[in-house]
């Protein structure tokens, strides 16, 4: 069971770049979500999709664009990537917003 | 306030003895509760639910008191393999359909 994937894994770009982080599901959740996770800072939402099509900003969303043209994909991208945005990126899905989330494994980015 | 807090700790507790975390929630409307455990890194997973009533899977119970906003977990019999953080979860479904992490309370058990 694959559940949660997300694509890359590891990556460093330099200032500037600009990249797309990939998360599927094949669970035909609802209900979408990118998160950063910094040190002492915890989970920061940073866009969710209540469903195909939608996309909604979280607490930190500046810098970030996000999509979500088919149900089991989510894009999280970065037009302009910048040092501050090293960090560890998880994507989740669940069923409905009041329902159990499962995570990918992460994505962890460095921006030199 | 914020909408979710905990106590970051690290809590310290020795093998064998029994520990508790609270994690208090700001919006009175919120509608679903969860605790979720994070190994060092690794992705959250979902240790439980919490529901109105109380509840109990095995050394761990989760408890909800809603009139003073706040959801507890309890671990009983700590074994080295529950240290982790766990990140307690409120969901504010009336609000704007997000979920919402605490920022996870830290737990090293110690032999």
């Amino acid at each position: 069971n694959a559940g949660v994937t997300q694509t890359p894994k590891f990556r460093v770009l330099k200032t500037g770049q600009s990249m797309t982080l990939l998360c599927a599901q094949d669970m035909n959740h609802e209900y979408m979500y990118w998160y950063r996770q910094d040190p002492g800072m915890g989970l920061r939402l940073i866009h969710y999709s209540v469903g195909e099509g939608t996309t909604a900003k979280g607490e930190v969303p500046d810098g970030y664009n996000v999509s979500r043209l088919k149900k089991q994909n989510f894009l999280l991208g970065l037009e302009s990537a910048a040092p501050s945005q090293t960090s560890v990126y998880f994507c989740a899905s669940s069923r409905q917003g009041n329902t159990e989330a499962f995570f990918g494994q992460g994505t962890r980015l460095t921006v030199v | 306030r914020k909408e979710v807090e905990q106590d970051p700790g690290p809590f310290n507790v020795p093998e064998g003895a029994t520990v508790a975390f609270n994690c208090t929630y700001s919006n009175s409307a919120s509608q679903s509760f969860f605790w979720y455990r994070q190994d060092c890194r690794k992705e959250p997973k979902l240790l439980m639910s919490v529901y109105s009533s109380g509840n109990e899977d095995g050394r761990f119970t989760a408890q909800l008191n809603r009139a003073s906003q706040y959801i507890s977990l309890l671990i009983r019999d700590s074994k080295l393999s529950d240290s982790a953080t766990y990140l307690c979860v409120v969901n504010n479904l009336n609000r704007d359909d997000k979920i919402i992490f605490g920022k996870g309370t830290r737990l090293h058990i110690l032999p």
